[in-house]
């Protein structure tokens, strides 16, 4: 079947810029979460979605960061005012509860910030 | 709190060798513990899961790891090195009954495969 799919695969913004990131989870996926590779930090959570429950916030590294989930599938990953550091993979995976521990990975976007 | 010790950031090995990657954890609660591996410009992929049944546990490709909980361990081996296998291999916990499951990762370890 379908696996975790994310758009765009790359994208280049100018400093102070807004992004949006998409992840279409794998269907029936009930998780989804977002997490961030940078060379500097390695793989770092940033938000987790369960369900219709408030999301686990507590990953995002600043207020630029925002994530929603409509209709509990498609995610967007917003980044306001975009900054080089903000320079990285962003990686959405999602699970099926309750195993929610088995995460299955999209193949990421490649953020670059110039 | 939980976080993931992965030792050497570069592992060498020649085809056909034991590959051996080294994962050490730190848990307050039973962890649950991963092995991924990521192929160069794709996402992240399974190999294995520690979930506190089998200690040995075995994936995909023949790589199997063993949870040793004394010496809060949990290294990934393979017998014999093949050329694919050349890529990148994260380690990473996350907490038994856990909400959100969020998984805590080590720096990850590339491994050469020397023909």
């Amino acid at each position: 079947g379908a696996g975790v799919s994310q758009s765009p695969s790359n994208k280049v913004t100018e400093k102070g810029k807004d992004v949006e990131l998409r992840c279409d989870p794998i269907s029936g996926h009930t998780a989804l979460y977002w997490y961030r590779q940078s060379l500097g930090q390695g793989l770092e959570f940033l938000i987790y979605f369960q369900g219709n429950s408030a999301p686990d916030k507590s990953g995002l590294p600043s207020d630029r960061f925002s994530a929603e989930r409509t209709g509990g599938s498609v995610s967007t990953l917003t980044i306001q005012r975009t900054q080089q550091e903000d320079s990285a993979v962003y990686l959405c995976a999602s699970s099926l509860a309750p195993n929610n521990y088995e995460q299955y990975f999209g193949p990421g976007t490649r953020l670059t910030v110039t | 709190a939980q976080s993931v010790t992965q030792l050497g950031s570069h592992v060498s090995v020649s085809e056909g060798a034991l590959v051996l990657l080294r994962c050490n954890y730190s848990s307050s609660v039973p962890p649950y513990l991963f092995w991924y591996v990521q192929y160069p410009n794709q996402g992240l992929q399974l190999l294995l899961k520690y979930t506190s049944a089998a200690t040995l546990v075995k994936g995909i490709n023949g790589f199997e790891a063993e949870f040793k909980k004394s010496e809060t361990s949990f290294h990934l081996t393979k017998p014999s090195a093949h050329m694919s296998d050349a890529a990148e291999y994260f380690c990473a916990v996350t907490l038994s009954g856990a909400g959100s499951y969020q998984l805590t990762f080590g720096k990850g370890t590339k491994l050469s495969v020397i023909p």
